[in-house]
């Protein structure tokens, strides 16, 4: 059964580093996506990616926050200078259609020290 | 705006015992989705069911039922004769449809099922 995969499962990092969280979508796939949750939390919606291009975003996913899909299968995420607020568990998602079902990774635990 | 409200945020049974999550949403959207997740102890989010807006029919699934009432905005799921596996916090989400389609969540329940 395809499946959406995320690198690395935990990444640790110094405040002020960047991070590049990967992800490889379902393939047959359109519509991608981040969330994010801190721990305990409820998940968080980042941005949505559909087109090359970002549908939308929210307040969270700021100036230091982008995302690419390099080529046709990886979606990255990447936070140039990362915060202590931001560690976090980072999903991955992606669907076939709008309001389809979102399929998410295992995620990546961030922790910025 | 969109909101989804899951009030209970612990609940613990006995196995075998039948419970139910609640959830009411917000939205101004004349269509839109609702669905479920299950968040296991291992931390990965795994899609459990999906209804859109236009499908008030009941749905059943093994041990696993939904309750769709558009009249109050509540989507509950019902786990017959619970396992000690069924444990997990369990999210209710809902999406509009749009080509962002983002999925809101409610904050969650904590069901733990003891034995």
């Amino acid at each position: 059964e395809p499946e959406v995969t995320q690198t690395p499962s935990h990444q640790v990092t110094q405040m002020g580093q960047e991070v590049i969280l990967r992800c490889v979508p379902i393939s047959n796939h359109l519509y991608f996506y981040w969330y994010r949750q801190i721990l305990g939390q409820k998940v968080e919606f980042l941005v949505s990616f559909y087109n090359n291009e970002i549908s939308e975003k929210s307040e969270i996913f700021d100036d230091q926050f982008s995302v690419e899909r390099p080529d046709g299968s990886n979606f990255t995420l990447k936070i140039r200078s990362t915060k202590l607020e931001d560690s976090a568990m980072y999903f991955c998602a992606s669907s076939s259609g709008p309001g389809n079902e979102q399929y998410f990774g295992p995620g990546t635990r961030l922790t910025v020290t | 705006a969109q909101k989804v409200t899951q009030a209970q945020t612990e609940i613990s049974v006995v196995e075998k015992e039948d419970v139910t999550l609640d959830c009411v949403y917000e939205t101004r959207d004349t269509t839109y989705y609702l669905f479920w997740y299950k968040q296991p102890p291992s931390g990965e989010l795994v899609f459990l069911i999906r209804r859109n807006s236009f499908d008030e029919q009941n749905e059943i699934s093994g041990r696993y039922s939904w309750n769709f009432q558009k009249s109050t905005s509540s989507f509950n799921f019902t786990i017959t004769a619970s396992q000690v596996v069924d444990s997990a916090v369990y999210f209710c989400a809902l999406s509009d449809y749009s080509s962002a389609s983002k999925i809101i969540f409610g904050s969650g329940t904590r069901l733990s099922i003891r034995p």
